[in-house]
């Protein structure tokens, strides 16, 4: 079964450092391109960048280029998303989702990893 | 960016009765292979999204057959044949043509 299992709910305050992950299982991980979407408290959801576990051949959407890094360690088949100084305005729910290019579509997705910032 | 606009956002429905979602990108979605990778998905209250339709018009496996998808170029719809109390939740289409994705603002179906 494909799966991806992220790391649990975190709370944060406002300037400190965070990496969440998401691992994946069921699958070549290093084949697969993996995305993360933002979903804010009672809003939509928003994609963040994609990475080529492969190669880590990253894209950034514009909204957070230079606010977030996304990185993988393709030997424990693995993708992060990470902040340096968070705000309260990253209080939100973070999924991960595998891309599938004959599909066009991703599947499937983590859990969730709930980050709440606040001082 | 292509922009996807859903409508309705809201939608009150009666068990048992059809619904109907429509989605509609501001750019074509037809990529150079030929292929429209326009997909649906329903997210459950506190559940992470779950893909319903792939590629316009395929359902997953385990979707219910109530659920159909269709359309073309830039004009898609998501049907439920017959609402049931599961359903209830947000839907949400995404283009996978052009990179950056993008989702639709979302349509919550909730029963009347």
């Amino acid at each position: 079964e494909v799966q991806l299992v992220q790391s649990g709910a975190e709370v944060k305050k406002p300037g400190e450092s965070l990496k969440i992950s998401c691992k994946g299982s069921g699958y070549s991980f290093t084949s697969y391109w993996i995305g993360w979407v933002r979903q804010m408290p009672g809003k939509g959801l928003e994609w963040m960048g994609i990475i080529y576990p492969g190669d880590s051949d990253t894209r950034y959407s514009p909204s957070f280029q230079g606010q977030v890094t996304i990185s993988a360690d393709k030997s424990i088949s693995t993708a992060y998303l990470q902040w340096s100084s968070l705000k309260a305005s990253d209080t939100a729910m973070y999924y991960c989702a595998r891309h599938v290019a004959v599909a066009g579509s991703v599947d499937p997705w983590g859990q969730g990893t709930l980050v709440t910032v606040s001082s | 960016d292509v922009v996807m606009t859903q409508s309705p956002l809201s939608l009150p429905v009666t068990l048992g009765q059809p619904a109907s979602i429509s989605c509609r990108s501001s750019q074509s979605l037809v990529y150079s292979d030929g292929n429209t990778y326009l997909n649906w998905f329903q997210q459950r209250p506190g559940q992470s999204p779950r893909r319903l339709i792939y590629k316009v018009s395929n359902r997953d496996s385990g979707v219910p057959d109530r659920f159909s998808g269709s359309g073309s170029g830039t004009d898609f719809t998501l049907k439920i044949s017959r609402v049931e109390a599961e359903d209830v939740g947000v839907y949400y289409c995404m283009q996978g043509t052009h990179w950056l994705w993008t989702f639709g603002q979302g349509t919550k179906v909730e029963i009347k």
